[in-house]
């Protein structure tokens, strides 16, 4: 089945003790990308990579660190969590064309204490 | 600040009714996505629109994409309870095409 996992699934931390997010796809996209979910704002892409090793900002990359070492994952890093950073991340994937559907995990929810 | 734009945040339907959501942005974009989100979901992606003035339909829903590439609708007619959740607009710069930018969503709550 094509999909995209997120581990974990539920994270509860504390201010500064650094944390991975992972993320998987089974479908060989070039594209992967992250986003947070906050009440009122939307989704807003952290970080994109369009290829492995290849990898961008988004809009709100502060506080963030991804690589891209695999094609089939993308992890995200927070080096020293914030509280600000409670909240709901999403991985996504698509094949990187023009054109494509873009595939989101199930979502982790984060709370930085 | 957010460039793409969507109205309204919030909308209470009677079921058999119609609605439609609206998606602006400051720039022209390359192309606009749709996508769903289920209470407790993830997005799920519902079409895409690429061409100035495009209209597509899937069943009860109607997709358009204004002329200048600058704004985009979601227009659902006859709403079903199914029809609960949040729909998202999510616009593609013309000079980032690895950057999507979403709407904050339109809230649907469907009145049986």
């Amino acid at each position: 089945e094509a999909q995209v996992t997120q581990n974990p699934r539920y994270l509860i931390t504390v201010t500064g003790k650094k944390l991975t997010v992972t993320c998987s796809q089974n479908m060989n996209h070039e594209y992967m990308s992250w986003y947070r979910q906050d009440p009122g704002l939307g989704l807003r892409q952290i970080y994109y990579s369009m290829n492995v090793e290849v990898t961008d900002k988004g809009d709100v990359p502060e506080g963030y660190k991804v690589s891209r070492k695999e094609k089939r994952n993308f992890p995200l890093i927070l080096e020293s969590p914030s509280p600000n950073q409670t909240s709901l991340y999403f991985c996504a994937s698509r094949t990187g064309t023009f054109t494509d559907t873009q595939y989101f995990g199930p979502g982790t929810r984060l709370t930085v204490l | 600040g957010q460039q793409v734009m969507q109205i309204p945040q919030y909308q209470h339907v009677q079921e058999g009714e119609d609605f439609t959501t609206y998606c602006n942005s400051s720039t022209t974009l390359s192309n606009i996505q749709w996508y769903k989100q289920r209470p407790g979901g993830h997005p799920v992606f519902l079409i895409q629109l690429v061409k100035s003035g495009e209209v597509k339909k899937q069943k009860r829903l109607t997709f358009q994409f204004g002329e200048a590439k600058k704004n985009s609708s979601l227009h659902i007619t006859a709403t079903q309870t199914t029809d609960v959740g949040t729909y998202f607009c999510a616009g593609r710069m013309v000079d980032s095409w690895g950057k999507l930018q979403f709407g904050a969503g339109t809230q649907v709550v469907v009145t049986p």
